[in-house]
């Protein structure tokens, strides 16, 4: 069983596209969060969410809006897709009192 | 605000020999964890090791340990006899321990291994 699951694991979509990666863990953790790893493997936070409610949201433009309809889903839509916006998206959970973060398998993006 | 810093972008060691990883932190709390992550070509993230600043004692898991220093806020890996697997880009990371974990990470060192 996955732990932490993404889909899709690739999405090739035009510029001005809206497009939606969906998230799931099984693993009853409090804590996702959206990570973006860019072209040179830098990995950066985008967002995190605690009992479905937005705790961090680093300065990650408006076009992309989490949605987390329960604990277990924390899925992330983009609107107006941009060339700059092709990378690697990682989702994550942890539980509350454990840092330790379980990553998805990451869905690679690239808008063409 | 809290940076990790891998001054090694790129490694090689011999099967069956150790390689050291370096990573260095900067922060201003006290109390926190650190981390090393791997990732092969597979993409995904997998924990390898994890450590926290109250405790003196270097975390080991197996053929993987750290040295950490929390004086110098370093934070180095060492894995030792060293197999084919064991190519992957490690990060290092940073959590401010807080109840809402939030990673913050190195640029990543690309680690080869030769046979």
């Amino acid at each position: 069983d996955t732990a932490v699951s993404q889909t899709p694991k690739y999405l090739v979509t035009q510029m001005g596209n809206d497009k939606s990666i969906k998230c799931e863990q099984n693993l009853g953790h409090d804590t996702m969060y959206w990570y973006k790893q860019d072209s040179k493997k830098f990995l950066k936070i985008m967002f995190s969410y605690n009992n479905k409610e937005l705790i961090i949201n680093e300065t990650v433009p408006n076009r992309f809006s989490p949605k987390s309809p329960d604990k277990a889903h924390l899925n992330l839509h983009i609107n107006s897709l941009e060339l700059g916006d092709s990378a690697v998206y990682f989702c994550a959970s942890s539980q509350e009192l454990n840092t330790e973060a379980f990553f998805g398998q990451g869905t690679r993006l690239t808008v063409v | 605000a809290q940076t990790v810093t891998q001054s090694q972008p790129e490694m090689s060691v011999q099967e069956a020999e150790t390689v050291t990883l370096s990573c260095t932190y900067d922060t201003s709390e006290s109390d926190y964890y650190l981390f090393w992550y791997k990732q092969p070509p597979s993409r995904q993230m997998i924990l390898v090791i994890r450590q926290e600043a109250y405790k003196q004692q270097n975390a080991t898991e197996n053929r993987f340990s750290v040295n950490f220093q929390k004086a110098a806020k370093s934070f180095s890996l060492k894995i030792s006899d060293s197999q084919l697997g064991d190519a992957a880009m490690y990060f290092c990371a940073y959590d401010r321990g807080s109840t809402l974990g939030r990673l913050y990470f190195g640029r990543g060192t690309q680690l080869t291994v030769w046979p």
